[in-house]
């Protein structure tokens, strides 16, 4: 069955150090990850999607498949970028995403 | 263009009442979602509307859950009785395209009911 795993519930670093969420899969065949992000008082929206190879907002992830991982890594934390960010993945066959329990991750002044 | 709009943005019910929750798609989209997270838990999959039709339920927990999507305009969710583990943030999003692979991409989602059972 499909799961995304998040180890970490709650993340905290300083503002300017590096930042890294993890991510961790289960997935038969090819998966397709995303990264959403929910700031305060916002709805959630997509960060990333792995098939784009995009950085947003300085982020990056990258899919490593021999791990069944996705992190989410950032060199340099800001401030605003405290929020709650969830992994999810596209279950193929049906058009849902399965998330991950989501990192709330706070960057201290 | 507005988002996609859901009321109430909170409630408080008791154990054993009923409680309807609304959602309005962005104007045109032919898809909308029912997800919602327990506290502590994952976002999980409730259900998914192709304009009227409900193309997957999969995910709806029980029969206490009842959604409708008529006219494929706005969504409801009632939750009737309502119990203690119903408690939670309920999301819908919506997307225009069908293609599986606008997933993810496509999707706007609303900010949520926050709804307690007490």
């Amino acid at each position: 069955a499909q799961r995304v795993t998040q180890p970490e519930k709650l993340l905290s670093v300083f503002k300017g150090a590096p930042v890294e969420l993890k991510c961790n899969y289960s997935y038969s065949g090819s998966p397709e990850l995303f990264w959403y992000v929910q700031y305060s008082r916002q709805r959630l929206q997509l960060l990333l999607r792995h098939i784009s190879r995009e950085s947003i907002k300085g982020f990056t992830a990258d899919l490593n498949k021999g791990e069944t991982s996705f992190h989410l890594k950032k060199p340099f934390a800001q401030e605003e970028d405290s929020a709650m960010y969830y992994c999810a993945l596209k279950d193929q066959g049906a058009q849902k995403l399965v998330f991950g329990q989501g990192t709330r991750l706070t960057i201290n002044p | 263009e507005a988002g996609v709009t859901q009321f109430p943005s909170h409630s408080v019910i008791e154990k054993g009442q009923t409680v309807t929750l609304r959602c309005d798609p962005i104007s045109g989209h032919d898809n909308l979602y029912w997800y919602r997270r327990v506290m502590g838990k994952e976002i999980k999959f409730l259900l998914h509307f192709v304009k009227e039709s409900k193309q997957d339920e999969s995910g709806m927990p029980n029969n206490r859950f009842l959604a409708e999507r008529t006219g494929g305009t706005y969504s409801t969710l009632k939750v009737q009785p309502a119990e203690l583990e119903d408690s939670g943030v309920y999301f819908c999003a919506s997307s225009q395209d069908r293609g599986q692979g606008n997933i993810g991409r496509g999707y706007t989602f609303g900010s949520g009911t926050r709804l307690t059972v007490v």
